[in-house]
């Protein structure tokens, strides 16, 4: 099992801010990297650092962390964020290790 | 155009080996760490090794550990996965993914390639 817990799901109406969270205790020592996952398409990240967007990523993602929890944050989501959401960090050795995912349904 | 490419899925039986490798291109590849992460029918990311950009530093799943070898030639802007004694349960998408860093440790994968099948069936 992950030692980073994520919701299975979450659904956003068009338009609308959602948060995805991340839970674990690695969380107080690193930051979360988030990816963007679309059927049949490899992973894309999408915030790193303590929030740091790659380019060409829109401003509308943005991440966050409060003590054992990381987020993401989609400020008026679109059509075409539907997708699995991973979060990832360290585990307690200090390897890299992803959350569960989390399916974003925009509705 | 920053690039990673995969190749040496198949299908391969249990207990047998298979050796993938991930050319990249578009970066000064000796630079930074390089990963594998792999992806079961269905099922979530996980990482499975990462190697650092002189090779000095790597670090393997659990669920690899002793089975798998990961490797670099910065001179080829190759990195490769010798995965032995192959089980069932390694059946999955393979990526190649770059690090934001040098090391193992603390980077995010800002590149990823799209990755080579590997299915363990007898």
């Amino acid at each position: 099992s992950s030692e980073l817990t994520q919701d299975p799901a979450v659904s956003v109406a068009l338009g609308q801010t959602v948060r995805i969270t991340c839970q674990g205790d690695s969380l107080r020592s690193y930051y979360a990297s988030w990816y963007q996952q679309k059927p049949g398409q490899a992973p894309v990240l999408v915030i790193y650092g303590k929030n740091n967007r790659p380019s060409g990523i829109p401003d509308r993602f943005s991440g966050s962390s409060s003590g054992n929890t990381a987020s993401l944050t989609i400020t008026g989501a679109q059509a075409e964020d539907e997708a699995d959401y991973y979060c990832n960090s360290r585990d307690s050795s200090g390897n890299p290790v992803f959350g569960g995912g989390t399916k974003l349904t925009v509705l | 155009e920053v690039q990673l490419v995969e190749s040496g899925g198949g299908l391969v039986q249990p207990g047998r080996s298979l050796r993938l490798s991930c050319a990249a291109s578009g970066f000064t590849f000796d630079d930074y760490a390089m990963h594998w992460v792999r992806q079961a029918p269905g099922k979530g990311l996980e990482w499975v090794s990462g190697i650092s950009w002189n090779s000095g530093s790597i670090g393997y799943a659990d669920s690899v550990k002793g089975r798998f070898t990961i490797s670099r030639d910065n001179a080829k802007n190759s990195l490769y996965l010798q995965m032995n004694s192959l089980r069932a349960e390694d059946t999955a998408l393979y990526y190649c993914a770059k690090d934001t860093g040098a090391g193992v440790v603390g980077g995010a994968f800002d590149i990823w390639g799209q990755g080579t099948m590997v299915t363990v069936s007898s």
